[in-house]
């Protein structure tokens, strides 16, 4: 298995502009996650799903996010408009209880996202 | 959330041991503690799980005591390859992250 795939790998864009950030978690897996991470606040929880419906969004930080799951092998975060302060690495995870009691996360490599 | 403590950096020794504690005052009875380790431009990575006293895999050991008001994970004989941030997670969700502990090991 390729593990979790996250694309692009890197994106920068201009403030105002739309952003799209998109996952494929691993075949099988039933839980996905959105992390945002920053030097400040560390490693936080945006959104998870639980079979491709969302299951606490709490963390998303304002309406300016967004974020889907159309199927059980795609995931997308949106941010529009974009804005400096959302300049930050954004991780994508899944994990599948039903394998073990473990509920491990098994993260992708990451987008990094520059806002100018 | 469920939140943790934990030392924000420690710096350690190649070939020591680096234990690593976390503090959970307000575990619940369901909750499991999860350690994972992130190098720079990765995602993180589970190390080790555990529920009570002691759990020891391939790279780690997880010490957990009666009270599971704490635990502390043990890296035995460090390389220069483990300095990474160290997240402590409680919870049967496993997530928050937090800051995690910083640890550089110095050749």
């Amino acid at each position: 298995d390729a593990g979790v795939i996250q694309s692009p790998r890197h994106e920068v864009t201009e403030m105002g502009q739309e952003v799209t950030l998109r996952c494929k978690p691993i075949s099988g897996h039933n839980s996905l996650f959105w992390y945002r991470q920053t030097m400040m606040r560390g490693l936080e929880l945006l959104i998870y799903f639980n079979n491709n419906v969302p299951i606490d969004d709490s963390g998303m930080p304002e309406d300016r996010f967004s974020a889907k799951m159309p199927n059980a092998s795609f995931s997308t975060l949106k941010i529009q408009p974009s804005e400096p302060r959302d300049s930050a690495v954004y991780f994508c995870a899944s994990s599948d209880p039903g394998w073990s009691s473990y509920n491990e996360q098994f993260f992708g490599p990451g987008t990094r996202l520059t806002v100018l | 959330l469920a939140k943790t403590t934990q030392p924000i950096s420690m710096d350690s020794y190649e070939g020591q041991e680096v234990n690593i504690t976390c503090s959970h005052n307000n575990i619940a009875t369901n909750d499991y503690i999860t350690w994972y380790q992130q190098f720079p431009s990765q995602g993180p990575r589970f190390i080790i799980q555990g529920y009570k006293t002691k759990v020891t895999n391939e790279v780690a050991s997880l010490f957990i005591p009666a009270d599971r008001k704490s635990s502390t994970l043990s890296l035995p004989r460090v390389s220069l390859s483990d300095t990474a941030v160290y997240y402590c997670l409680r919870g049967a969700n496993n997530l928050f992250f937090g800051t995690g502990t910083r640890l550089t090991v110095i050749p």
